[in-house]
Parts: structure tokens; C-alpha cells; sequence
């Protein structure tokens, strides 16, 4: 089966830094384009990074450009979000997505991890 | 950077009516890189369409989307008690930024 599975979130004062991990596992990790989506809960989707394939290409959010730093470890099959100055506008459930092969959509979503930013 | 508006905010329809869901984009949408999410409570989004038209792996015919440019529809011919949800629709690719409609919530009258 094809999984995303997200960790590291968590309570962070505001300034503060975390860093979230996406595990995938059931596909092959390299050959896929990869992103994180946020929501606040009963808000709507927010997209804020992606990395392509190899790890050399990244793109984000006017948002977080500065702060956040994505980035992936093709050999532990694993993608990274380090979050840094955090401010309470951060909090929100954070999504690891994978990108389809050939644009065919954001096709494998993970559960979710929560981040809350508050003193 | 393209903003993309989804209407009505809140469609409310019975089992079995014909849902009709509208997204329009402020910039054209190159090569139709449109797609429909569905969201239920407490679930990660789920994709339903790609490329404006194409029903991703395991989704019911009965979903189908159209439109190219600015302005596309998803549509659910005949709704099914589990298709009452948050309904997303998205610009994506290789474009600098992707964006995310605010969504339309479908609910059963």
C-alpha cells in the first residue's frame, strides 16, 4: 500500500523552530515530486512547499519563503519541512503529499500533523 | 499569482440530485493542471480529478469534471449519502506557486 506518514508536530512557542518528517513507504520514493499542504482546522487548503524528484529544485509559499526549508533524503525515503520563526499563523495540521507521475495530480496524502504555535 | 473562486459556497442538494460545482480562475490555466479534492471530516483530502477531465484511480463514474482556461465544473450526476463533503479545486504543476480554491461545502437538504 502506498503511505505517507507524518511526525514532529507539536507545541512550539512563537520564533521557536520544529522540524516535520514524512515517511513513505509502498512506491518508489525518487521518482515522485513532493509537497507540503497545510490546513487550519475548518479552514480551507493552503499549499506551502514542494521539492522536485532528486532534491535540487525547491519552490514555497510567499509565506513561509525565509522560514521554512524543504527537503528530502531519497535513500531513507523520507521528506522534510524545518520550520523556523514560527508565528501563531503557522498553526495548522500539516499535510505530506505526493505528486502523481506525468501531472496527473496530488495523488497519495498523509494523515496529517498538527503544529500549534503559541506561548 | 492565480486565485481561483469556487461556487456556490455551500450547495445544498438531496440523494440522488445532480450536484454542479463551479471553480474560475483569475489567469488561464495552462494545459487544464485543474484538479478536485474531496475532503470529508477528520480525513486527508482525496483526489478526484486531473487534468480538468481525468477521474483519478478508484472514483466512481459518476464523478466527471470539464472545462478548460479560466473556468471549469466538477460534477456529481447522481449523489451518493458519501459524497455529501468539502469539495476543493486546485491549480497545479510546474507553475511557480499552486493555489487552492476556498472550497464548496456539498450538504444534504
Amino acid at each position: 500500500e502506498e503511505q505517507l506518514v507524518e511526525s514532529g508536530g507539536g507545541l512550539v512557542q512563537p520564533g521557536g523552530s520544529l522540524r516535520l518528517s514524512c515517511a513513505a513507504s509502498g512506491f518508489t520514493f525518487s521518482n515522485h515530486w513532493m509537497h507540503w499542504v497545510r490546513q487550519v482546522p475548518g479552514k480551507g487548503l493552503v499549499w506551502v512547499s514542494r521539492i522536485e524528484s532528486v532534491g535540487t529544485t525547491t519552490t514555497y509559499a510567499d509565506s513561509v519563503k525565509g522560514r521554512f526549508t524543504i527537503s528530502r533524503d531519497n535513500a531513507k525515503n523520507t521528506l522534510y519541512l524545518q520550520m523556523s520563526s514560527l508565528r501563531a499563523e503557522d498553526t495548522a495540521v500539516y499535510y505530506c503529499v505526493r505528486e502523481a507521475r506525468f501531472a496527473y495530480g496530488m495523488d497519495v496524502w498523509g494523515p496529517g500533523t498538527t503544529v500549534t504555535v503559541s506561548s | 499569482e492565480s486565485v481561483l473562486t469556487q461556487s456556490p459556497g455551500t450547495l445544498s442538494l438531496s440523494p440522488g440530485e445532480r450536484a454542479t460545482l463551479s471553480c474560475r480562475a483569475s489567469q488561464s490555466i495552462l494545459i487544464n493542471y485543474l484538479a478536485w479534492y474531496q475532503q470529508k471530516p477528520g480525513q486527508s483530502p482525496r483526489l478526484l480529478i486531473y487534468a480538468a477531465s481525468s477521474r483519478a484511480t478508484g472514483v466512481p463514474d459518476r464523478f466527471s469534471g470539464s472545462g478548460s482556461g479560466t473556468d471549469f465544473t466538477l460534477t456529481i450526476s447522481r449523489l451518493e449519502p458519501e459524497d455529501f463533503a468539502i469539495y476543493y479545486c486546485q491549480r497545479y504543476g510546474n507553475s511557480p506557486h499552486i493555489t487552492f480554491g476556498q472550497g464548496t461545502r456539498l450538504e444534504i437538504k
